[in-house]
């Protein structure tokens, strides 16, 4: 069973410019929650979504947005990139949408901003 | 008062030795508790989940919850060397379909 995919694994960017990053999810699970991870803040909550909606946000500005399709895949862009939004962004699948639902995280998109 | 907090460590114990992570939470109507384990350059993984008050053993594993304390722990029984990771504790909010939020991790040393 393949697990979660997160494409790209790592990818440069340039200070205003934007990004999308690309999750899979394992085959079956409906929820994607996306996490941002600095060694000064941990892993912090961005959204999660389920059924092709969002259901729960983070603290996060209005540059980071995301959305989810009708096969669970999802996507998260981020606009204007600032030099702080340098990251690990991980992607995790849980089967079902909150309770007792395990999180299987993908590998990450290492995001660095110049 | 951050979420879910966690002391960031390192804490350093010897092989063999019970090593004791311990996390609190501000959230009092919180339902579900985990602890993932993170190895350096690696994603986290879950090891142990937990919902009613008291003790859950998994192997070399305990996992200890005490609602009216905000508290949850995680015990590590005959440590070794692998068990070398940051700790992630994780909880769930008061609405079961809440966010899971997590603390900054405890790095665990374990010396041979």
């Amino acid at each position: 069973k393949a697990g979660v995919t997160q494409t790209p694994r790592y990818l440069i960017k340039t200070r205003g410019q934007q990004v999308t990053l690309s999750c899979s999810p394992i085959s079956g699970h409906r929820s994607v929650s996306w996490y941002q991870q600095t060694p000064g803040q941990g892993l912090q909550f961005l959204f999660e979504y389920f059924s092709e909606t969002q259901r729960n946000k983070g603290n996060f500005p209005g540059r980071f947005s995301g959305r989810q399709f009708s096969n669970s895949r999802s996507e998260m862009n981020v606009s204007t990139l600032e030099l702080g939004d340098s990251a690990l962004y991980l992607c995790a699948s849980s089967l079902i949408l909150g309770g007792a639902g395990e999180l299987f995280f993908g590998e990450g998109s290492r995001l660095t901003v110049l | 008062q951050k979420e879910v907090e966690q002391n960031s460590g390192p804490l350093s114990v010897p092989e063999g030795a019970i090593a004791s992570l311990n996390c609190t939470y501000s959230d009092r109507g919180s339902q579900s508790f985990f602890w993932y384990r993170q190895y350096s350059g690696k994603s986290p993984e879950l090891i142990m989940s937990i919902y009613s008050n008291g003790d859950k053993e998994d192997g070399r594993f305990t996992a200890q919850l005490n609602k009216a304390s905000q508290y949850v722990s995680l015990l590590i029984r005959d440590s070794q060397p692998s068990d070398s990771a940051t700790y992630l504790c994780a909880v769930r909010g008061s609405s079961n379909t809440g966010k899971l939020i997590f603390g900054q991790g405890t790095t665990l040393q374990v010396k041979p």
